[in-house]
């Protein structure tokens, strides 16, 4: 399974945008790149998930790499409830495997007021 | 929609005791996912059910735990005979199918403390 890279914690202001960064070199062709986030003391919730073209919907942005082999998911605006754990998975559309979510230990994300 | 609804969500044990815990998917969902989560190893998958059908249960630590799906809307996840170590929280996820565009949606999760 191709990995991802991510700090293992990151500082915001509130208000102000913020980028999390995520690193999967070894990133197949078929791979798509998926983002979870999980709040204090709940399960984890999606975020957005993109293959080739950045994407945007309500939540966030995410920016994929021309070459794929990194992406950057935006928050436009933090807020307090945006603090949590930022999970960047892989997953491949050839992949037998039923669609199982491998989570690495993310990125802590916190909110300055 | 009432999301993923498990239960209990907390439970308190002593070692050697049988615990069951309970999951109900999204209504309309046929894929099935229990996962633990613990400080040491994070989130990982136990097993996931497809049509209610077991499909990969590799992650089950060992003979102690079992899961069953007996229909559509239901799920548990046995442990027995517990042990401290299987202190974690688990969750139950549910999906409207198996490919990789799938989004899972997570219950609140079951806290379990085995004394």
């Amino acid at each position: 399974d191709a990995k991802t890279t991510q700090p293992n914690s990151m500082e915001s202001n509130e208000e102000e945008p913020v980028h999390l960064p995520c690193n999967h070199s070894t990133i197949s062709g078929t791979d798509y790149i998926h983002w979870y986030r999980q709040l204090p003391s709940q399960g984890p919730e999606y975020v957005i998930h993109g293959l080739t073209s950045n994407v945007n919907n309500r939540m966030a942005s995410l920016a994929i790499a021309e070459d794929r082999k990194s992406s950057t998911l935006i928050l436009h605006r933090a807020t307090l409830r945006d603090a949590a754990v930022y999970y960047c998975i892989l997953r491949d559309v050839e992949d037998n495997q039923g669609g199982k979510l491998i989570f690495g230990q993310g990125t802590e994300l916190s909110v300055k007021p | 929609d009432a999301g993923v609804i498990q239960s209990p969500r907390h439970e308190v044990t002593e070692m050697g005791q049988e615990v069951t815990l309970r999951c109900k998917p999204i209504s309309g969902h046929n894929s099935l996912f229990w996962y633990r989560q613990t400080m040491m190893r994070g989130l990982e998958l136990l097993i996931y059910f497809n049509n209610n059908v077991p499909i990969d249960d590799s992650g089950m630590p060992e003979d102690r735990f079992s899961a069953k799906m007996p229909n559509a809307s239901f799920s548990t996840l046995k442990i027995q005979p517990s042990e401290p170590r299987d202190s974690a929280v688990y969750f139950c996820a549910s999906s409207s199918g198996t490919g990789p565009m799938e989004t899972q949606y997570f219950g609140p999760g079951t806290r379990l403390l085995v004394l």
